[in-house]
């Protein structure tokens, strides 16, 4: 069981998009449609912003939304605003009652 | 509303064992979620560490299996972890979580540092 790979550090402008990547094998993200993704801000708990790859828990903007092509998942941010400047992890279903995190992506909002 | 909360020594001595209790209120163990602890240590990621449904079974990374226990005490309604030869490599913080293939619920979140 590796760990997902996630970029270490994207940015983006205030009313632009961002993508974040999330790159698994087929005996995680490829095989299960279990991909989430979490919103973490300094000494918080992370927050679920996308399950299931693509549904949006009730109360996430919008702005927010999930794909995957293979085993890479996407998050996709649109219309960033500065609250959006966090740490981003994905995560997926591994099979047999497991679970695997990505390393984690810092978003800066310039 | 489901309210999850770490508890446990926040300093622990190399190769001794890790011991917190999560208390749950808001919702029962014996149903409908995975139970579970996932810990991140200081400037970096997120790791699952394992995690049980009640009657079916509980299931451990791989990693960390041959060290980890959780077990549920569904009379007082919390869980707990133990983790045994402890190194610096394992000072975290620690979260209780509430699993549906995705973490639906988290505590707070107890920092634990393993030094002497």
């Amino acid at each position: 069981q590796s760990a997902l790979t996630q970029p270490r550090s994207v940015s983006g402008s205030p009313g632009q998009s961002v993508t974040i990547s999330c790159t698994g094998t087929s005996s995680d993200v490829g095989g299960y449609d279990y991909v989430s993704w979490y919103q973490q801000h300094p000494d918080k708990a992370p927050r679920v912003m996308i399950y299931d790859v693509t549904k949006r828990p009730s109360g996430v903007p919008d702005r927010f939304s999930g794909s995957r092509s293979g085993s890479t998942a996407s998050l996709t941010i649109s219309g960033l605003k500065a609250e959006d400047e966090a740490d981003y992890y994905c995560s997926s279903y591994a099979g047999s009652y497991t679970w695997v995190f990505g390393g984690g992506t810092k978003l800066t909002v310039l | 509303q489901v309210q999850l909360q770490e508890s446990g020594p926040g300093l622990v001595k190399p190769s001794e064992t890790l011991s917190l209790t999560c208390a749950v209120s808001g919702f029962s163990i014996s149903s409908n979620y995975y139970w579970g602890w996932i810990r991140q240590p200081p400037g970096k990621g997120l790791e699952w560490i394992g995690s049980f449904f009640h009657g079916r079974g509980t299931y451990y990374n791989p990693s960390l299996k041959s060290r980890v226990t959780i077990l549920q005490d569904t009379s007082k309604n919390h869980l707990s972890l133990k983790l045994s030869s402890v190194t610096a490599a394992d000072t975290a913080v620690y979260y209780c979580v509430a699993l549906n293939f995705y973490v639906v619920f988290w505590g707070q979140g107890t920092m634990v540092t393993v030094s002497s």
